[in-house]
């Protein structure tokens, strides 16, 4: 069946760097875009960015846009959130995400990964 | 960017009551939302996409309706695994998507 597993969780340095990792499996991984996708404690979802497979395309938030890459790696069917200069706002569960028959909704989500930024 | 504002932001319901949580957005999205239920500690689960299309395997006690900029999600007798936090999200500016900030259900 149609699985994404993340890496497991990570504490950082504030003005770190931190690469979360979703490994999909269950299906082609150049069919689907993978979107990423952040929760901070308590708080709501925030898109985070999308990442084509097939082409590379990529999309991210205007908010992160200076700090975040985002990368699939084919042969291993794994895509990578990479995010630099952490600070403890970027505390979060980072989530990756993409829809099988729906390529606007997301009916696939990994189990999501927990950063915490602290000093 | 497209703002999604939910309200309630929460509600207090009982087993069998009908719930209604309302998603507005800042500009026209026509049909391009959809409902998602968030469990603590689980990441969330689609329940309605294109605003009133129940995804597979969810309740028909779940229904979504609206378009263009007001949208809601019922759900017509609770149930006590209904507990949970729902979130709208609109796909008309996909992949620049934007949620709401979420309603939670709690018990009565």
């Amino acid at each position: 069946q149609v699985q994404l597993v993340q890496s497991g969780a990570e504490v950082k340095k504030p003005g770190a760097s931190v690469k979360v990792s979703c490994q999909a499996s269950g299906y082609t991984f150049t069919d689907y875009a993978i979107t990423w996708v952040r929760q901070a404690p308590g708080q709501g979802l925030e898109w985070l960015g999308w990442i084509a497979p097939y082409n590379g395309d990529t999309k991210y938030s205007q908010i992160l846009q200076a700090r975040v890459t985002l990368t699939t790696d084919t042969p291993t069917s794994t895509a990578y959130l990479e995010l630099r200069s952490l600070t403890s706002d970027d505390t979060a569960i980072y989530y990756c995400a993409f829809g099988t028959d729906l390529p606007y909704y997301f009916d696939s989500w990994g189990q999501g990964t927990l950063v915490t930024v602290s000093s | 960017d497209i703002q999604m504002t939910q309200s309630p932001s929460s509600v207090s319901a009982s087993v069998g009551d009908r719930v209604t949580i309302t998603c507005r957005a800042s500009q026209g999205i026509y049909s391009w939302l959809a409902w998602y239920q968030q469990k603590p500690g689980q990441a969330p689960k689609l329940l309605i996409y294109a605003a009133s299309v129940l995804q597979s395997g969810v309740p028909s006690r779940f229904s979504g309706s609206g378009s263009g900029t007001d949208f809601t999600l019922t759900i017509s007798s609770l149930q006590p695994e209904d507990f949970a936090t729902y979130y709208c999200q609109q796909a008309k500016s996909f992949p620049s998507i934007t949620f709401g900030q979420g309603t939670r259900v709690e018990i009565k």
